[in-house]
C-alpha cells in the first residue's frame, strides 16, 4: 500500500520567504505525482503535475521536482505571498489510477 | 468552460437515512474519481469510472455505499442507511482520460458535498 507523507504538517512565515514543502512516498512505481492546493471550505486546486520520467516542473513562482528513487517530491513557492495561505497536498498515482494523498502542510505567510 | 460541480454542497440527515450526492464532470471527461476527506483521516480514494464503468471500487468502506455513472457524465454517489462515521467532505473529480505510464491526467476537483450525519 502507498503511504504518503507531508512534513511539516503547518508552517507560518513572513512574506517574502521562501517555501520549502516535502513529500515523500513510499512506493517509487508511480506515474506521477501532483501538488494541489486547498482552501478552507473549497475543493482541491492542481497546481503541478510531474510526469514519472521527469525530474521537476515549475509555473510561475511554483517549482516542483521528483526523485523517485529516494521516493521524494519537494515544492518550492518563491517570495511568499498572504494569497499563499492554505493547505497543499501532494498525491501519487500509481498504476491503478487513483491517487493516494498525503496529509497536507497547513501554510500561513504573515503580511 | 465550467469545472467539476457538485450538488448539494452541503447536506445535514439524521443517523438511518439514505443520501445521494451528485457530481457533473466536465465535458469531455471520460473518468470520474470519488474521494472522501474526514477530519483526521485526510482524503480517501472511494471509486472511479472509465466511462460508465467502475473498474475500481476497492475504496468503498462498506455495502452501504454505492455510486453509478449514466452517459458517461453524470455519476451519483449513494449512501443507505447512513451512520455518523460518515460525516465527511465527499470530493469528485474528472480527468480526461486514463493513459499508460508517463501519461498526463490531471484530476480536476469539484468543491465537495459536506455531509453531516446526526
Amino acid at each position: 500500500k502507498q503511504e504518503v507523507t507531508q512534513i511539516p504538517a503547518a508552517l507560518s512565515v513572513p512574506e517574502g520567504e521562501n517555501l520549502v514543502l516535502n513529500c515523500s512516498f513510499t512506493d517509487s512505481a508511480i506515474y506521477n505525482l501532483q501538488w494541489f492546493r486547498q482552501d478552507p471550505g473549497k475543493g482541491l486546486t492542481s497546481l503541478l503535475l510531474i510526469q514519472s520520467s521527469q525530474r521537476e516542473q515549475t509555473s510561475g513562482r511554483l517549482n516542483a521536482s521528483l526523485d523517485k528513487s529516494s521516493g521524494r517530491s519537494t515544492l518550492y513557492i518563491a517570495a511568499s505571498q498572504p494569497g499563499d495561505s492554505a493547505t497543499y497536498l501532494c498525491a501519487v498515482r500509481l498504476r491503478d489510477y487513483k491517487l493516494s494523498f498525503g496529509a497536507g502542510t497547513t501554510v500561513t505567510v504573515r503580511a | 468552460g465550467a469545472g467539476v460541480s457538485q450538488s448539494p454542497s452541503n447536506k445535514v440527515t439524521e443517523k438511518g437515512k439514505d443520501v445521494e450526492l451528485r457530481c457533473d464532470p466536465i465535458s469531455g471527461h471520460t473518468a470520474l474519481y470519488w474521494y472522501r476527506q474526514s477530519l483526521g483521516q485526510g482524503l480517501e480514494f472511494l471509486i472511479y469510472f472509465q466511462g460508465n464503468s467502475a473498474p475500481d471500487k476497492s475504496g468503498l468502506p462498506s455495502d452501504r455505499f454505492s455510486a453509478e455513472r449514466t452517459g458517461g457524465s453524470v455519476s451519483t454517489l449513494t449512501i443507505q442507511r447512513t451512520q455518523q462515521e460518515d460525516s465527511a467532505v465527499y470530493l469528485c473529480a474528472s480527468s480526461l482520460l486514463i493513459l499508460a505510464v508517463g501519461g498526463t491526467d490531471t484530476q480536476y476537483f469539484g468543491p465537495g458535498t459536506r455531509l453531516t450525519v446526526l
